[in-house]
């Protein structure tokens, strides 16, 4: 079955570049997503890629996917403290409603 | 426009009661499904919900769990005679078909403890 797997704690301090990383096991992934959830509420949509893509910038993030490696990454630039949240990474494939999570990221951002 | 709403947000029950959780997903939205998050996990896919197609009940951890949806609208997720187990927080999302992209957009969960 599907599997996706994330490290559990990110530390950076404020300024710095920041990048979750994320692998998946399912061949068929055609789209990839992050979500972040920050304390006390629901997952919030980031960003998303296409699995015929390798790369998609949206203003300070980052995602890279090499598909061969089945390794989603996120990177946020100049990281601020409300960048403290959980990144969870998330797939799915053509035709399957329901999205695979991963246990999520926990992200710190020091001062 | 509102987002997704779920409640209640916090429920607290003794073991063995029955509850019920509400989702009201954004209007115009065909698709609603439901998730579980327990402490320290990723999601864990329960149900979803498409227009007026059987619902895809493969993520149901057992037959005490239950979920309608409405007039294509409002879910309620129901679960029969708790467990300590069942203790987690709750999401529903809902989406909209943007070509072959499926955006989840989801609530802020009800968060059930089993007492």
């Amino acid at each position: 079955g599907e599997d996706v797997e994330q490290s559990l704690f990110l530390s950076v301090r404020e300024g710095d570049s920041s990048v979750i990383n994320c692998t998946y096991t399912d061949s068929s992934s055609t789209y990839l997503y992050w979500y972040k959830q920050e304390p006390g509420a629901g997952l919030q949509l980031l960003t998303y890629i296409f699995s015929n893509m390798d790369m998609k910038q949206d203003q300070r993030l980052t995602v890279l996917l090499n598909k061969k490696d089945k390794h989603l990454s996120l990177r946020i630039a100049d990281t601020q403290t409300g960048d403290s949240a959980i990144y969870f990474c998330a797939e799915t494939y053509t035709g399957r409603r329901a999205l695979t999570f991963g246990s999520g990221t926990r992200l710190q951002v020091q001062p | 426009g509102a987002g997704v709403s779920q409640s209640p947000s916090n429920k607290v029950t003794e073991k063995g009661k029955d509850v019920e959780l509400r989702c009201d997903p954004i209007s115009g939205h065909t698709a609603l499904y439901w998730y579980r998050q327990s402490l320290g996990q990723g999601l864990e896919f329960l149900i979803y919900f498409q227009g007026n197609s059987a619902p895809d009940k493969s993520g149901l951890p057992s037959d005490r769990f239950s979920a309608e949806r409405t007039g294509g609208s409002v879910s309620t997720l129901t679960i029969q005679r708790t467990q300590q187990e069942d203790s987690a927080v709750y999401l529903c999302a809902s989406s909209f078909r943007a070509g072959g992209r499926v955006e989840q957009y989801f609530g802020p969960g009800t968060r059930l403890t089993v007492t």
